[in-house]
């Protein structure tokens, strides 16, 4: 149980497009989806806070109209980086939590590699 | 916000050997401390974690503990195998199931 599905896995896209990243829980509903990133050989980075129906709220430093999320539905939240350039290249993670019991378990999904060209 | 710093950042051990990887965190409301192990371009894997009502947590190998006076915690991994090496992180969540990385630790267990 507990499984978080990312799509696509692997992004090639040119500087100045935007690209969508889904991220679904699959087995469970998720009133809270995270969205990290991640540099080669660095940390995950928590890059905002998504809950299904409202306003994702974004850490400090991260471009809320640069990286738009929406979180419409209990299993699926996206990310879209909009005109994106080389150095927005990085791995990208998202992960649900449960809304039922006092989990605290964040469950991953297994990553999106965004390239800019 | 919460900060939470790890060291060392890599860890270079004996196979059977035991490993020690220490974290620190900023934010006293802070009450889960979660670990992760993660393989090159995966995504992290949970292998233990504490609450802050519980000072120490083992299972079979890895074993956590946690002082929250001091504010800090440390992962225990004995009798290391090859299959133990991987970059493991450890995290503090400060609430609204938020959590926060520490820098990682590159650990490789030499045969």
């Amino acid at each position: 149980g507990a499984v978080v599905s990312q799509h696509p896995s692997r992004v090639i896209c040119k500087s100045g497009t935007s690209v969508k990243i889904e991220c679904r829980s699959l087995d469970f509903q998720a009133t809270t989806m995270f969205w990290y990133r991640q540099f080669p050989k660095k940390s995950l980075m928590l890059m905002a806070t998504s809950n299904e129906g409202s306003k994702a709220t974004y850490e400090q430093g991260v471009e809320k109209d640069k990286f738009l999320i929406n979180h419409a539905s209990l299993t699926l939240s996206t990310l879209t980086v909009t005109s994106a350039h080389p150095e927005d290249s990085s791995f990208y993670i998202c992960s649900a939590t449960t809304t039922s019991g006092s989990s605290y378990e964040q469950y991953f999904g297994p990553g999106t590699r965004l390239t800019v060209t | 916000g919460e900060n939470v710093e790890q060291h060392p950042s890599t860890l270079s051990v004996q196979e059977g050997d035991s490993a020690v990887i220490k974290c620190t965190y900023s934010d006293s409301a802070s009450n889960y401390f979660p670990w992760y192990k993660q393989e090159l371009g995966k995504r992290p894997q949970l292998i233990i974690d504490i609450r802050s009502n519980v000072g120490e947590k083992k299972d079979q190998r890895i074993a956590v503990t946690l002082n929250k006076t001091a504010k800090h915690f440390s992962l225990h991994i004995t009798e290391t195998q090859p299959e133990d090496s991987a970059v493991y992180f450890c995290a503090a969540s400060p609430g609204a199931s938020k959590i926060i990385f520490g820098s990682g630790t590159r650990l490789s267990i030499r045969p």
